[in-house]
C-alpha cells in the first residue's frame, strides 16, 4: 500500500511553545485528515482538508493542505500539557476511495 | 461527536479461544474499517466494508474474519485465538459523500 512519511517522530516541547509537524507522500491525495490518539484511546479527528492549499484552523491547531497535494503540516500555538499524545495524518487518493494510509505518527510530550 | 462504539473495551482470554470484537455505528455510515494497532505504533489495516455483504481484506494480512449483515454492525471474529494476535483493534466508519473516517474507542486484547 501507499506510505506516508511523517516527521518528527517524536518531540520534547515546554508548554507554551509553538509546534509543527509534517507528513508526505509519493502519491497525489485528495483528502488529508489530522487525528490525535490519547493512550487506550481511538484516534480522535482533528482537521480534515480537502482542497490543495486549504489552511484550516481548529483552535489553537492549523492545517494546510500542500499545494503539490503530496503533503500536509500540522501546527499548533501556545502548547499546553493536554497536548500530550500521538498525532496521526491520513490520506486518501485518487485510485482507492474506501482506503486511507495512515502515517506513523508523532509523539508529542509537553513538559509543564 | 462520533457515534461508533466497541465493545469490549479490554479482553483478557486463554489460546484457542474463539472471539468476536463488537463494532457499531449509528451514523448511518456505508464505509466501514478494522485496524490493527500496537501500543504507540501506526495504525494497519486489516478489513474494510464498503456496505451491506460488501467486505475486503486490507493491507495487513489477518487470520480474523469480519461481516457486515447490517450498515450499522461489523463485528470481527478469531476463531482460535493466539498470543500473536494480542494488540489493539480499532474500528472506524465514513460516509460515501464525506471523507472523514471516525473511530471508536478501540478494544485492547491480549491473548495468554
Amino acid at each position: 500500500g501507499q506510505q506516508l512519511n511523517q516527521s518528527p517522530q517524536s518531540m520534547f516541547i515546554q508548554e507554551g511553545e509553538d509546534v509543527s509537524m509534517n507528513c508526505t507522500s509519493s502519491s497525489i491525495f485528495n483528502t488529508w485528515l489530522w487525528y490525535k490518539q490519547d493512550p487506550g484511546e481511538g484516534p480522535v479527528l482533528l482537521i480534515a482538508l480537502y482542497k490543495a492549499g486549504e489552511l484550516t484552523s481548529n483552535g489553537r491547531l492549523t492545517a494546510q493542505f500542500g499545494i503539490t497535494r503530496k503533503d500536509s503540516f500540522l501546527n499548533i500555538s501556545a502548547s499546553i500539557p493536554s497536548d500530550v499524545g500521538i498525532y496521526f495524518c491520513a490520506g486518501q487518493g485518487n485510485n482507492n476511495f474506501n482506503k486511507f494510509y495512515f502515517g506513523s505518527g508523532t509523539k508529542l510530550n509537553v513538559k509543564p | 461527536e462520533a457515534d461508533i462504539y466497541q465493545t469490549p473495551r479490554y479482553l483478557v482470554i486463554g489460546t484457542g479461544k474463539k472471539i468476536t470484537l463488537e463494532c457499531s455505528q449509528t451514523m448511518g455510515h456505508d464505509k466501514m474499517y478494522w485496524y490493527q494497532q500496537d501500543p504507540g505504533m501506526e495504525l494497519h489495516l486489516i478489513h474494510y466494508s464498503y456496505g451491506v455483504n460488501s467486505t475486503e481484506k486490507g493491507d495487513l494480512s489477518s487470520e480474523s474474519t469480519v461481516s457486515r449483515i447490517r450498515t450499522e454492525h461489523f463485528p470481527l471474529t478469531l476463531e482460535s485465538a493466539r498470543p500473536s494476535h494480542t494488540s489493539q483493534y480499532l474500528c472506524a466508519s465514513s460516509s460515501v459523500l464525506n471523507t472523514e473516517a471516525f473511530f471508536g474507542q478501540g478494544t485492547r486484547l491480549t491473548v495468554v
